[in-house]
C-alpha cells in the first residue's frame, strides 16, 4: 500500500530557512512530488524528485533519499507568499500511477 | 497552454440535491483525473480516465458519484444525492500519459461543493 507523513503545521519567520519533512511507503517508486497550495487554489507544481540528492531550483530545494523512503522540501529567504500548504505526493506504480498525497503541511510565516 | 478548466467555481445546494462539475483538461491530455479535497486534508482520487476508459475508481462512492468522459476529453462528475459530507472542494487535473516524469499533473482551480 502506500503511506505518506508529513507534519500538520509549521510557523517561521520571513527571511528565515524552513525545512519540510516527507516519509513515503511504497511499492515500487516512480519519483516524488511536492506542490504548493494556496488557501482556495489548486496545487502548483514546485519539484520532482526520481533520483537521490538534492534538486535546487531558486529559493526551494527537493531532497530525496529513496533507501530511507524521505524526502525534505527547503525554503530559503522565506516571505509572506509563502505562506500555504505543501503537499508531498508520490505516484502509485501499481496503479496507472495514481497520485498519492500526504495530508499536507501548512505553513504559516510571519514578519 | 490554456490550463484545466473546471466550473462551476463555487457551489451551494442542500442535502438530497443533485450537482455535477465540469472539466475541461489540457488538450491532448489522455489521463484525467477527479479528486475530491477535504478541508485540512490532501486529495483524494475519485476517478481516473484513460481516455475515455476508467482505469480506477475503487475509493468513488458509487451509491452516490458518477463520472463519464465520453469523447475523452472533457468530463462530468455528479453527485446524487448530496449529503453533508460531500462538501469539499473537487479538483481535476489532467496528464499526458499515466503522468510520468516532472510534466506529469496540472491541477484545474477546482469546484468548492458546500452541501447544506
Amino acid at each position: 500500500g502506500q503511506n505518506i507523513d508529513q507534519p500538520t503545521e509549521m510557523t517561521a519567520t520571513e527571511g528565515a530557512i524552513v525545512q519540510i519533512n516527507c516519509t513515503y511507503q511504497t511499492s515500487g517508486f516512480n519519483g516524488l512530488f511536492w506542490y504548493q497550495q494556496h488557501a482556495g487554489e489548486a496545487p502548483t507544481f514546485l519539484s520532482y524528485n526520481v533520483l537521490d540528492g538534492l534538486e535546487e531550483k531558486g529559493r526551494f530545494s527537493s531532497f530525496l533519499s529513496r533507501s530511507k523512503g524521505y524526502s525534505y522540501l527547503l525554503l530559503k529567504e522565506l516571505q509572506m507568499k509563502d505562506s500555504a500548504s505543501y503537499l508531498c505526493a508520490v505516484p502509485f506504480s501499481g496503479g496507472y500511477n495514481k497520485l498519492i498525497f500526504g495530508a499536507g503541511t501548512r505553513l504559516a510565516v510571519h514578519p | 497552454e490554456a490550463g484545466v478548466a473546471q466550473s462551476p467555481r463555487y457551489k451551494i445546494i442542500e442535502k438530497r440535491q443533485s450537482v455535477a462539475f465540469w472539466c475541461n483538461p489540457i488538450s491532448g491530455h489522455a489521463t484525467l483525473y477527479w479528486y475530491q479535497q477535504i478541508l485540512g486534508q490532501g486529495p483524494k482520487l475519485l476517478i481516473q480516465f484513460q481516455n475515455n476508459g476508467v482505469v480506477d475508481d475503487s475509493q468513488l462512492p458509487k451509491d452516490r458519484f458518477s463520472a463519464e468522459r465520453l469523447k475523452g476529453v472533457d468530463s462530468t462528475l455528479k453527485i446524487q444525492p448530496a449529503k453533508l459530507e460531500d462538501s469539499a472542494v473537487y479538483l481535476c487535473a489532467s496528464s499526458l500519459d499515466f503522468g510520468q516524469g516532472r510534466d506529469g499533473y496540472t491541477f484545474g482551480s477546482g469546484t468548492r461543493l458546500t452541501v447544506v
